[in-house]
């Protein structure tokens, strides 16, 4: 069974540019999550998806990052403008449902650097 | 605020012993519990979950929770250099993971 896809895995960016990940979860996990993981730091919840509608979105800084799943399956959050502070890894990872009793898995990571 | 607190160590323990972790939580509606390891520049990788209070064994991995403590912990028997990573607690609660901010493991050989 394929894992979670994510790309780019590296992306080095200007501050004030834009940038785009994308992530292809496992095949029939309905939520979707993206993390960011700074250094040292635990991953935290940017937005939750059930199917393709938001489920939580309450950490998402919504004056510059973005996201969408249009159809239910992959999805792209997008940053715009991009400041130094947002250089993290950004994780993609997925469950089956939203019952706590699903586990969830992490794709590989985008590593971002906004210079 | 729920929270989840791992000490961050680091933890060294050498190659054949058993190496501890632990992990407290805050909110008792926590459902399930999670351990996940990551090695440096990779993602985590989820090596043990458990829902129920006592001790869940896997290979090696034996995680432990106790709900009345709020409390979950991980040990690592026959530890090897190959364990060595920053290893991640999530709780779930309401349906949303929290994460601790990691334990990192060093096992000497």
């Amino acid at each position: 069974e394929a894992g979670v896809a994510q790309s780019p895995r590296y992306k080095i960016i200007e501050k004030r540019q834009s940038v785009a990940f994308w992530c292809n979860p496992i095949s029939g996990h309905a939520t979707l999550y993206w993390y960011q993981q700074i250094l040292g730091q635990g991953p935290k919840l940017l937005i939750q998806f059930q199917n393709n509608g938001v489920v939580d979105d309450s950490q998402l800084p919504k004056d510059r990052f973005s996201a969408e799943r249009l159809k239910g399956v992959d999805s792209t959050l997008k940053i715009q403008p991009a400041k130094l502070e947002d250089s993290a890894v950004y994780l993609c990872a997925s469950t089956l449902g939203t019952r706590g009793i699903y586990e969830q898995y992490f794709g590989p990571g985008t590593r971002l650097t906004v210079t | 605020q729920k929270e989840v607190e791992q000490n961050s160590g680091p933890l060294s323990v050498p190659e054949g012993a058993i190496a501890s972790l632990n992990c407290t939580y805050s909110d008792r509606g926590s459902q399930s519990f999670f351990w996940y390891r990551q090695y440096s520049g990779k993602s985590p990788e989820l090596i043990m979950s458990i829902y129920s209070n006592g001790d869940k064994e896997d290979g090696r991995f034996t995680a432990q929770l106790n709900k009345a403590s709020q409390y979950v912990s991980l040990l690592i028997r026959d530890s090897q250099p190959s364990d060595s990573a920053t290893y991640l607690c999530a709780v779930n609660t309401g349906n949303q993971f929290y994460f601790g901010t990691g334990t990192s493991l060093t096992v000497i050989p």
